[in-house]
């Protein structure tokens, strides 16, 4: 079955880090892009950043340029999204999207992961 | 606040069409292919539309798209209390990153 699966929930304090996961299936890891989107408590989405999971390359939104790193690791069809010095306002559901075009990266996100609720509160 | 423009809401009564846009500029919508995902509250997006006017597989072909200049338009006919949910576009936005618009609730009325 394709499918990208996310790691659980997680509660964080202000200034800590978290490292959300998302596991690939179903294709071959290594020929799609896959985006990072967030999404706070009633608002729009928010594109953050994307990897290329062949080569480990990556791009990310100015706005967390600094703040968030993403990474891969191809042994086990998986890729991270590390974010750090966490306020109130990064509460909100991170999301991995798989790019549609093999080999390209276009920003059309057709393979959603379910998201991964970070609480961030003292 | 978002590069690219979407109305906050639209209505429309079952069996009617409705049109949700998206406005952006040549850096963004009018230069670039642009996207449309479908949120149902508590769900993660679904991919509905690319390449402006191209509808993935599974898609029901009353879901259509299109583009003149910088604003791009999503269209909803035969509306069906299923489509109540929210709207966004996606673009590029250049230097390898990319947008979303700022969304658009549609109710069934």
């Amino acid at each position: 079955q394709v499918q990208l699966v996310q790691s659980g929930g997680e509660v964080k304090k202000p200034g800590a880090s978290v490292k959300v996961s998302c596991k690939a299936s179903g294709y071959t890891f290594t020929a799609y892009y896959v985006h990072w989107v967030r999404q706070a408590p009633g608002q729009g989405l928010e594109w953050m950043a994307w990897i290329n999971p062949d080569t480990g390359g990556t791009d990310y939104a100015q706005r967390f340029r600094g703040r968030v790193t993403i990474t891969r690791d191809t042994s086990v069809g998986t890729i991270y999204m590390d974010l750090t010095s966490l306020e109130s306002d990064d509460t909100a559901v991170y999301y991995c999207a798989r790019d549609w075009s093999s080999g390209k990266n276009v920003g059309f996100f057709d393979l959603w992961g379910r998201g991964t609720l970070v609480t961030v509160s003292s | 606040q978002s590069a690219l423009t979407q109305p906050r809401s639209v209505s429309g009564s079952p069996g009617q069409s409705v049109t949700i846009s998206c406005t952006g500029s040549s850096n963004n919508v009018g230069g670039y292919s642009v996207s449309w995902y479908q949120q149902h509250p508590g769900k993660a997006p679904k991919f509905i539309i690319y390449d402006v006017n191209k509808r993935p597989s599974g898609v029901p072909d009353r879901f259509s798209g299109s583009k003149s200049g910088n604003t791009a338009s999503l269209t909803i006919s035969g509306l069906l209390s299923e489509d109540e949910a929210d709207y966004y576009c996606s673009t590029y936005a250049g230097s390898y990153t990319f947008v979303f618009g700022g969304g658009t609730k549609l109710t069934v009325l």
